[in-house]
């Protein structure tokens, strides 16, 4: 158990719907990223939040968002979904150094 | 930009040693990671190595990596079936604080 949670973990919804997925660090880890693992593009990552601001920026697509709060659990935000979203959402989190990231368990998202 | 790759698949029966590579392209890269990901599971850091350094062991890995051919290795020591699983390599620096994955290696153990 790497300490970071990611809920829910499963989800499947509809071509157009809008989706919420969370994840919550581990304690004292300041930094979350997210990835998208996909079959055609493997491990992609998508952004950065350090202690509530944006520090990075990957192949994320306009449709996304996502954000950090002030008890620094991070939410992403799909939006206008298509089939090609389908894939596995990872959560890391990382400390002030940043040598190391630690995934959650993900978020498998289906879009039919 | 940045690229990791990774054969797709090794086989190797219970006890031998296992070794997989990595090839990066950047030279920036400032620390090398191996994770494991199980089945249905998320990605375990399974080790890391700094630049600066050509070998790190930790208990059945050892870390290997060559940095004038940006080639890095993990080797297994005495592989278990509980070793099969998807094995990927990663790069980062301290300025990019994103990792950049290859595309993973399937290990399978053959009892």
């Amino acid at each position: 158990d790497s300490g970071v949670t990611q809920t829910p973990k499963h989800l499947i919804t509809a071509t157009g719907q809008r989706v919420t997925l969370r994840c919550s660090p581990r304690s004292g880890d300041l930094s979350v990223y997210w990835y998208q693992q996909s079959l055609d593009q493997g491990l992609q990552f998508l952004i950065q939040y350090y202690n509530g601001e944006e520090r990075a920026k990957g192949n994320i697509l306009e449709r996304f968002s996502a954000q950090q709060f002030p008890d620094l659990h991070s939410e992403l935000n799909l939006s206008s979904l298509e089939l090609g979203d389908s894939a596995l959402y990872f959560c890391a989190s990382g400390g002030a150094s940043g040598n190391e990231q630690f995934f959650g368990p993900g978020t498998r998202l289906t879009v039919l | 930009g940045e690229d990791v790759e990774q054969s797709l698949f090794l086989s190797v029966r219970e006890g031998d040693s296992s070794v997989i590579n990595c090839t990066y392209t950047d030279s920036s890269s400032t620390y090398l990671y191996w994770y494991k990901q199980e089945p249905g599971a998320g990605l375990q850091l399974l080790t890391y190595i700094f630049s600066n350094m050509d070998m790190k062991q930790d208990q059945r890995l050892t870390v290997l990596l060559n940095k004038k051919d940006k080639h890095l290795s993990l080797r297994i020591a005495d592989t278990q079936t509980g070793d099969s699983a998807i094995y990927f390599c990663a790069e980062g620096d301290t300025g990019r604080r994103a990792l950049t994955f290859g595309s993973g290696t399937r290990l399978q153990v053959q009892p």
